[in-house]
């Protein structure tokens, strides 16, 4: 089966930039979508089709997918942004949700 | 305003069952493949089951056989009924709309329904 792959966490300084990467066989060649959640809360969808952003998604957040690997980068990272990030995709139309990345702002 | 709200969670025995139900406002079910998503505590997010526009279903393999996913257009609300009830099966439940016009992302999510399966 198909399986995404993120590393566990990540830390970033505020106002600095954070790249939290999600790995998977030719993901390049599928769609590759982002979700917040905060502790407590429901995911939210910040990035849809590799790229793009949702209305009242920040700027800050953006996305790229090439090769094996697609990659969420929040820019100018702010305390708010502390959250767990999960990316999903679609293989032969079955849902894959990587295992998630705790981002910590230090 | 586009919303999503489970109700139904609980304490449940192993064995038991259980039935969620998913009430949607500001769109239409039927028009939308609708999902759930379950999160078992601490852990990642797992998809659980579909209910496509044209009525057909998915479930991943894990509940197949022992829930089930069902619509009523007139109450326009998802139903996920949940049998044989495992220790595993314990999570918070989500009910999530798919939005095939953003390459099916899941665009909106309710607050969960939290199911504890536990004697």
């Amino acid at each position: 089966s198909y399986e995404l792959t993120h590393p566990s966490s990540v830390s970033v300084s505020p106002g600095q930039t954070a790249n939290i990467t999600c790995s998977g066989d030719k993901l390049g060649n599928k769609y590759a979508f982002w979700y917040q959640q905060k502790p407590g809360q429901s995911p939210v969808l910040v990035i849809y089709q590799d790229t793009k952003r949702p209305s009242g998604i920040p700027e800050r957040f953006s996305g790229s997918n090439s090769g094996n690997t697609a990659t969420l980068t929040i820019s100018g990272t702010q305390a708010m942004d502390e959250a767990d990030y999960y990316c999903q995709a679609w293989d032969s139309s079955h849902v894959v949700f990587g295992g998630g990345t705790k981002l910590t702002v230090l | 305003e586009v919303q999503l709200v489970e109700t139904g969670g609980g304490l449940i025995q192993p064995g038991g069952s259980l039935r969620l139900s998913c009430a949607a406002s500001g769109f239409t079910v039927s028009n939308n493949y609708m999902n759930w998503v379950r999160q078992a505590p601490g852990k990642g997010l797992e998809w659980v089951s579909v209910v496509y526009s044209d009525s057909s279903t998915s479930y991943a393999d894990s509940v197949k056989g022992r829930f089930t996913i069902s619509r009523d257009n007139s109450k326009n609300t998802v139903y996920l009924q949940m049998n044989s009830l495992r220790a595993e099966d314990t999570a918070v439940y989500y009910c999530a709309r798919e939005e095939a016009l953003w390459g099916r992302a899941f665009d909106i999510w309710g607050q969960g329904t939290m199911v504890t399966v536990s004697s």
